[in-house]
């Protein structure tokens, strides 16, 4: 099947620090991403949809300055959480699809990174 | 998008039995996928079913879909220790986002 490497796997940081997360498609071109973001025992809240080439399309109440999401190519995504706070430590996974403009054709999965463990100190 | 509701929201069962988790959802579907996380991880699908299926398998894996209640379940047959991990459901609308919702936390004792 389909590999999505995302890197790093864990990262730790300074309050006020920046911390860049990459989310890579191995072996297809993916066309949209998305980037979630879990809570302990809790569900995943998708934050962004990536679109490659063009603006990311951000949830309700996720800060697009705060995270800034870059999908420059059709294979790299990468999530920027600019000056971390303790708050923004959580578990942020990315995932890839194959649709298009932010959209996923009928009957197609996702595949996820492993997820990346943020902790702001 | 829409959210999948699981039921229950954590099982516990013996290795070797079966363990079936519910998903119901609110609006018309075009497919819906179940998906599992293994702690600290990210999510593997497990399976996909069309809303003109009513029932797929896939190993020990047997789907359900009933459109006509909006709901869903999924069977673990002969569960194993490594069948430990969260599941999520997630109903899709054609062309949209995947949206998980609470997931069901199966724990299986050996």
């Amino acid at each position: 099947g389909a590999v999505v490497s995302q890197h790093p796997s864990r990262v730790i940081c300074k309050s006020g620090t920046s911390v860049k997360i990459e989310c890579r498609s191995l072996d297809f071109q993916a066309t949209t991403m998305f980037w979630y973001r879990q809570f302990p025992k809790q569900s995943l809240m998708l934050m962004a949809t990536s679109n490659e080439g063009s603006k990311a399309t951000y949830e309700q109440g996720v800060e697009k300055d705060k995270f800034l999401i870059n999908h420059a190519s059709l294979t790299l995504s990468t999530l920027t959480v600019t000056s971390a706070h303790p708050e923004d430590s959580s578990f942020y996974i990315c995932s890839a699809g194959r649709g298009t403009a932010g959209h996923l054709p009928t009957n197609e999965k996702l595949f996820f990174g492993s997820g990346t463990q943020l902790s702001v100190l | 998008s829409q959210q999948g509701e699981e039921d229950p929201q954590a099982l516990s069962i013996q290795e070797g039995e079966n363990a079936t988790m519910n998903c119901s959802y609110k609006t018309s579907i075009n497919n819906l996928q179940w998906y599992r996380q293994n702690s600290g991880r990210g999510l593997v699908h497990l399976i996909l079913i069309r809303s003109n299926e009513r029932e797929k398998h896939s190993g020990r894996l047997r789907v359900t879909l009933d459109t006509s209640k909006k709901s869903s379940s999924l069977l673990i047959t002969a569960s194993r220790a490594a069948d430990t991990a969260s599941y999520f459901c997630a109903p899709m609308e054609y062309g949209n986002k995947l949206v998980f919702g609470a997931g069901t936390i199966l724990r299986v004792k050996s």
